[in-house]
């Protein structure tokens, strides 16, 4: 059974540029998440969907960050201008439902901004 | 509102001995519970969830986890470590309808 799938596992851009990090979920299930983990403020909560639909988006930092989720085996997480302060790891995770049940998480994208 | 506290940022243990790291939730009701491990490199992986009956709860690689209503807490423990043990340790707390939410992680060091 397939985990959780992001891509690109690492990447390196310059200040300003478009940045796009994918996810392709567990199949089957219905909630994902997108976090950012950074050792100043630990593990964030980014945004969340549901069946495709984005319920919470409450952690997204600034109107530069936007998240979609097409369809249920596919979501990225776009950053547009980048910044040198967005420099984290980016983890996707997926789960059958929300609170009660665990979430499964990605390998993460570590992202540098320079 | 939910929330989980580790109180220890860091913990060091010799290899062979015992480890508990500890975990206080506050949650209005019975919370479902959930100790995650991460390894360096990778991401958050599920060591074992409580979510009734049992109040000892057996997880993967040894671990263990004891609900105790009566303290708010959900510590993890492990008889003997082992090096490959080293790792960040996260706990969680969900409710049925919402969210779960993190912990801000143990740092675990073990000394050979």
């Amino acid at each position: 059974d397939a985990g959780v799938i992001q891509s690109p596992r690492h990447e390196v851009t310059e200040m300003g540029q478009e940045v796009t990090l994918r996810c392709k979920p567990i199949s089957g299930h219905d909630y994902l998440f997108w976090y950012r983990q950074t050792m100043m403020r630990g593990l964030e909560l980014l945004i969340y969907f549901n069946n495709n639909v984005p319920i919470d988006d409450s952690g997204m930092p600034e109107d530069r960050f936007s998240a979609k989720m097409p369809n249920a085996s596919f979501s990225t997480l776009k950053i547009q201008p980048s910044e040198p302060r967005d420099s984290a790891v980016y983890f996707c995770a997926s789960s059958h439902h929300l609170g009660n049940q665990p979430q499964h998480f990605g390998d993460g994208t570590r992202l540098s901004i320079l | 509102a939910q929330s989980v506290t580790q109180p220890d940022i860091h913990i060091t243990v010799s290899e062979g001995a015992s480890l508990e790291l500890r975990c206080n939730y506050s949650y209005g009701a019975t919370p479902y519970l959930f100790w995650y491990v991460q390894s360096p490199g990778q991401g958050l992986q599920l060591l074992l969830k409580y979510f009734s009956g049992d109040t000892l709860v057996q997880g993967i690689k040894g671990f263990e986890a004891e609900f105790k209503r009566s303290q708010s807490s959900f510590n993890l423990r492990k008889p003997s470590v082992h090096w490959s043990d080293a790792a960040e340790y996260f706990c969680a707390v969900g409710a049925e309808a919402g969210k779960s939410t993190f912990g801000d992680g143990t740092t675990l060091t073990v000394k050979p």
